[in-house]
């Protein structure tokens, strides 16, 4: 089955305490994002990549590191998370081919920093 | 890159079309817009794309106008499971960047 998958779903953690999210992609899609979403405020693009070893920010990056080493792959790090970064996190990937640009997202992980 | 606006909320009864419109003043001349729908706590579901004129798929139609500078989502004989919220996006489509500015949607709440 064509899917995104992240780990973890749920996650509770302290300020400070390092944690990487992890997402990934069976589709051999070649762009890949991070978004958050907050009550309020839709979703907001943290970090794309559209390559191996391609990364930019989006339009939130502040707090937060990516990187892209395998295609299938593209974990979300918080290296000092603080309680603002609290919100559900969702991973996307798309293709380039077909001229469709269609979106495909995970199922989210909810991200609760005391 | 173009932000979009949409209306916050609409109200709608089941079987009853529904035109949701979002305005992009400043989209590209090679930017895409898509419509996404999504329902709480799952992530959005692509819904349809399109470039100018109208497009028509199995779920609905999205007409753009020759200026671009908006478009419309129609949702005909909605039902009750159409409840979600829509999100109206304008992408690059010649491969210089994938930032993507969503907005904040349009809750769009079915009545039986």
């Amino acid at each position: 089955e064509a899917q995104v998958t992240q780990n973890p779903r749920y996650l509770i953690t302290v300020t400070g305490k390092k944690l990487t999210v992890t997402c990934s992609q069976n589709m051999n899609h070649e762009y890949m994002s991070w978004y958050r979403q907050d009550p309020g405020l839709g979703l907001r693009q943290i970090y794309y990549s559209m390559n191996v070893e391609v990364t930019d920010k989006g339009d939130v990056p502040e707090g937060y590191k990516v990187s892209r080493k395998e295609k299938r792959n593209f974990p979300l790090i918080l290296e000092s998370p603080s309680p603002n970064q609290t919100s559900l996190y969702f991973c996307a990937s798309r293709t380039v081919a077909g001229g469709i640009n269609e979106q495909y997202f995970g199922p989210g992980t909810r991200l609760t920093v005391t | 890159l173009a932000k979009t606006t949409q209306p916050i909320s609409m109200d709608s009864y089941e079987g009853q079309e529904v035109n949701i419109t979002c305005s992009h003043n400043n989209i590209a001349t090679n930017d895409y817009i898509t419509w996404y729908q999504q329902f709480p706590s799952q992530g959005p579901r692509f819904i349809i794309q399109g470039y100018k004129t109208k497009v028509t798929n199995e779920v609905a139609s999205l007409f753009i106008p020759a200026d671009r500078k908006s478009s419309t989502l129609s949702l005909p004989r909605v039902s009750l499971s159409d409840t979600a919220v829509y999100y109206c996006l304008v992408g690059d489509s010649v491969g210089n960047t994938d930032k993507l500015i969503f907005g904040t949607g349009t809750r769009l709440q079915v009545f039986p």
